[in-house]
Order: C-alpha cells, then structure tokens, then sequence
C-alpha cells in the first residue's frame, strides 16, 4: 500500500523568503514522487517529479525537492517566495505496479503575504 | 500541443440524475485516469482507462462508471446522483509508452464541477 502524509495543511509566508512544504510518503516498492499546484478555479499543474534519478530535483518557478529515502521525505523547498506562488500544493507518489493510480496527500495551502 | 480538455466546466444537476462528463487527452496520449476533488475526502483516484480497457479502478461505488474511445477521448458516467457526489471532477493524460521502469508523468484538465442539489 502507498500513503502520502502533508506535514502542514497551511503554510503562512512573506513574499521574499523561503518556503519548505513537508512531505513523508510511504511506499512498499521503490516510489515515483511528484508534487503538482492549484491554483484557484484551475486544475493541477506538474512542479516537479522524482522517478529514481537524480535525488535533487529541480522543478519549474523556482521550486526543488530532495528525494531522501532513509527518511521516507521529499519535501519541496523554494528560496524566495513571489506573490504567485500563492496556491494549494500536492505531494503524490505512486509506483510502477500500481499502474498510472496516482496517492495524494491533504495538501498545503500556502498563503503569501506582502 | 494543446492540453487536457475538460467539458462541460461546471455542472448543476439535482438528485437522482445521472451526468456523463468528456474528457480529451493530449494528442497521442493513450492513458485517461478520472480523480475526484472533495473538501472532506481530497483527490481520489476513481479509474484508468487504456486502449479502450478499464485498467485500474479505485473505491467507488457501481454509480461511477466510465469508458475510452478509439481515440482516446474518455467519458465517465455517474448515475442516480447524490447529494455527496458534487465535487470537482479532474481527468489525467499521460503518454504510457509502456517502458519497464518508467513512470510517465500525468497532465491534468482543469476540472468539471458538479454541484448536485
């Protein structure tokens, strides 16, 4: 069985500093992570994914997360954070025998104040 | 290329009804999923479908049924509505090239929502 924890449900920051959003994932096999965002009214958009390569991963905006198996973590970092980065954020996993079903987490909502 | 398109975007339906939802995949893609969004419950993952075939299924009732065209295009079908299925209904694309090891990655359509009255 596959399971995706979100550390925080919200994450509160200022525009121009760092943010961390907390991931743990549990998988039985070796996993495929991603983190996708929402924005208001729209539907999910891909960040990043994490698929056995490189356990630094480099996304679109600005976003990155690291892979670390010993913690069972992959939690998604940005340095400075822009006004638009306001949204709610997924943390996923699945793995290659469970076919193309994809696991969740409750996501982040993350607010961005000026 | 153009993305997934969803359609219709909003829906208003009332009990008892049954709705039926189309989803059109990026060109070439050959894998449609069907997730549903809720408040209380999040993102759950309602079917897969590939060349045609239901490939994978997740906890819904029989109520929820879906099928995939020759062309890939998808449709997913909810009958005798209730009350708890209003929520926004996302579908998934994604290439499936069928490579050992490899997951492709799933692109989304913005979402149907359904509010059941």
């Amino acid at each position: 069985a596959q399971s995706v924890t979100q550390l925080d449900s919200h994450v509160s920051v200022s525009e121009g500093t760092p943010v961390l959003l907390r991931c743990n994932y549990s998988s039985s096999y070796s996993p495929s992570l991603f983190w996708y965002v929402q924005h208001p009214n729209k539907g999910l958009q891909l960040l990043l994914k994490y698929t056995s390569a490189a356990t630094l991963v480099k996304g679109i905006n600005g976003f990155e997360a690291e892979f670390k198996k010993s913690e069972t973590s992959f939690h998604l970092t940005k340095p400075s954070a822009h006004m638009s980065d306001a949204a709610e954020y997924f943390c996923v996993v699945t793995y290659k025998a469970a076919g193309n079903k994809l696991t969740f987490g409750g996501g982040t909502r993350v607010l961005v104040k000026p | 290329k153009a993305g997934v398109t969803q359609t219709p975007r909003y829906l208003i339906k009332t009990r008892g009804q049954q709705v039926t939802l189309s989803c059109s995949p990026i060109s070439g893609h050959r894998s449609v999923s069907w997730y549903q969004q809720t408040p209380g419950q999040g993102l759950q993952f309602l079917f897969e479908y590939f060349s045609e075939t239901q490939r994978n299924k997740g906890n819904f009732p029989g109520r929820f049924s879906g099928r995939q065209f020759s062309n890939s295009r998808s449709e997913m079908n909810v009958s005798t509505l209730e009350l708890g299925d209003s929520a926004l209904y996302l579908c998934a694309s994604s290439l499936d090239r069928g490579l050992a090891g490899v997951t492709d990655t799933q692109y989304f359509g913005p979402g149907t929502r359904l509010t059941v009255l």
